[in-house]
């Protein structure tokens, strides 16, 4: 079982340039996350989707874009990279069925460290 | 509101106890605990639900005290595998998105 499998693992960026970054899960999962990660301060959530076809703001979704492509995938973009988006990306996706939640417990990818110059 | 975790970090030997504790300073409706071991993902330990159930993964457990807003995870008769960071996540309502606190160092020594 792959599970939550994120791509690039690792990416450097000059100040300005755009990217992407992949997420997928084979678990049938409805709802998917993108977190950062900084030193002390924690996960904190950019974007996530509920169910394929939405999208909603997380804590800290600034300069970020996100886009559902199907229950499978959720990716995440950077437009104009900032170094203030340096910092560890992580996918994460839970099984949560109904539009509230639950409590699913959330399955987390690799993570992507990305560093912006 | 992100919880507060304490304490930042803690330092063991195999077979000692520790104690690590998440409040919040809003009413919470669940708290998820995860241990993160370094360059990996983070991965689920524990869901407690207000109530104050008490829950155990292996020789780890937890409990939540609504009233005081805050859990605890007790990690006895610690083991070098118990090594890593472990976050707290919080919710306040059923479809709040988890906060997580920015989580307790362990470091578990022969």
């Amino acid at each position: 079982n792959a599970g939550v499998t994120q791509t690039p693992k690792f990416q450097v960026l000059k100040t300005g340039q755009s990217m992407t970054l992949q997420c997928a899960q084979d678990m049938n999962h409805n709802s998917m996350y993108w977190y950062r990660q900084d030193p002390g301060m924690g996960l904190r959530l950019i974007y996530y989707s509920a169910s394929e076809g939405t999208t909603d703001k997380g804590e800290v979704p600034n300069g970020y874009n996100v886009s559902r492509l199907n229950k499978r995938e959720f990716s995440l973009r950077l437009e104009s990279a900032a170094p203030s988006q340096t910092s560890v990306y992580f996918c994460a996706s839970s099984e949560t069925r109904q539009a509230k939640s639950t409590n699913e417990k959330l399955f987390f990818g690799s993570g992507t460290q990305l560093s912006v110059l | 509101q992100q919880p507060v975790q304490s304490p930042q970090a803690v330092i063991l030997r195999e077979g000692e106890d520790a104690v690590i504790n998440c409040s919040s300073s809003k009413a919470l409706y669940s708290v998820h605990w995860y241990r993160q071991k370094h360059g990996e993902a983070p991965v689920f330990l524990m869901i407690l639900l207000k109530g104050g159930e008490q829950k155990g993964h292996e020789k780890i457990s937890a409990s939540f005290n609504e009233k005081k807003q805050q859990s605890s995870l007790y990690l006895t008769a610690s083991q070098l595998s118990y090594s890593g960071t472990y976050f707290c996540g919080t919710q306040t309502d059923s479809w709040g998105k988890l906060q997580f606190g920015a989580g307790t160092q362990v470091v578990v020594t022969p």
